[in-house]
């Protein structure tokens, strides 16, 4: 069973558009939504992270969009750079009672 | 530097043959974990560890097994009994149990059969 389910699976976008990677989840005691990126041949590394409290989380250029009571959240990256071409996971648990659950990956490439 | 040390990089495996993961962290965090990457799969959990001596089974733990002897170590043995056992494998460590503070990977292991 898919507890995270994660689209698209790729996505390709032109230098300085907007990236959206989007993440649907069903169970509702999920409390903890990561957004991890990995490189080729890497580990991936936490990205961003959002708690039901708030409906957006702004870094930088990575904004985490929640809406609760569509179990939804979505990545979007503004200003995309070929750096950041990458595979990007987004993931949930019930903090501190449930390992992560990871989506099945995003892989991003940015065109110049 | 503090971080996570996996080895080898590369691995292949003949058909019936066991095979041990390395995994070594200096960032002195009690948990530890084991997730499996198959291209369009995402990351699935096989093992987990919250101390010393004490482990419990991922979502994917049939063929695998694990150790925890100290703190810094965490060793992945696939067996035989893993019948597709071709993946990335990564090993990653957090603070707190279940990773609510960010979980850190290491840099993985590719593991083949021969």
């Amino acid at each position: 069973q898919q507890q995270v389910k994660q689209s698209p699976q790729s996505l390709i976008v032109q230098k300085g558009g907007i990236s959206i990677i989007n993440c649907a989840y069903e169970n509702t005691a999920f409390d903890y939504f990561p957004w991890y990126q990995q490189f080729p041949g890497k580990g991936p590394a936490l990205l961003i992270a959002i708690r039901p409290d708030v409906s957006e989380k702004k870094e930088g250029r990575f904004t985490i969009s929640f809406n609760k009571s569509a179990k939804q959240f979505s990545l979007h990256i503004m200003d995309s750079q070929p750096g950041d071409s990458a595979t990007y996971f987004c993931a949930a648990s019930s903090a501190g009672n449930t390992p992560l659950v990871f989506g099945k990956g995003t892989r991003l490439s940015v065109i110049a | 530097d503090g971080g996570i040390t996996q080895s080898p990089k590369y691995l292949f495996r003949k058909e019936g043959q066991n095979v041990t993961l390395s995994c070594e962290q200096n960032l002195n965090h009690d948990a530890m974990y084991w997730y499996r990457q198959d291209p369009g799969q995402g990351l699935r959990l096989i093992y987990y560890s919250q101390i010393v001596n004490d482990f419990q089974k991922g979502d994917i733990a049939e063929g695998y097994s694990v150790s925890r002897e100290k703190k810094e170590s965490f060793p992945l043995t696939v067996t035989s009994a893993q019948k597709n056992p071709t993946a990335f494998y990564l090993c990653a460590s957090s603070i707190d149990l279940y990773g609510a503070g960010g979980l850190f990977f290491g840099s993985g292991t590719q593991l083949s059969v021969l």
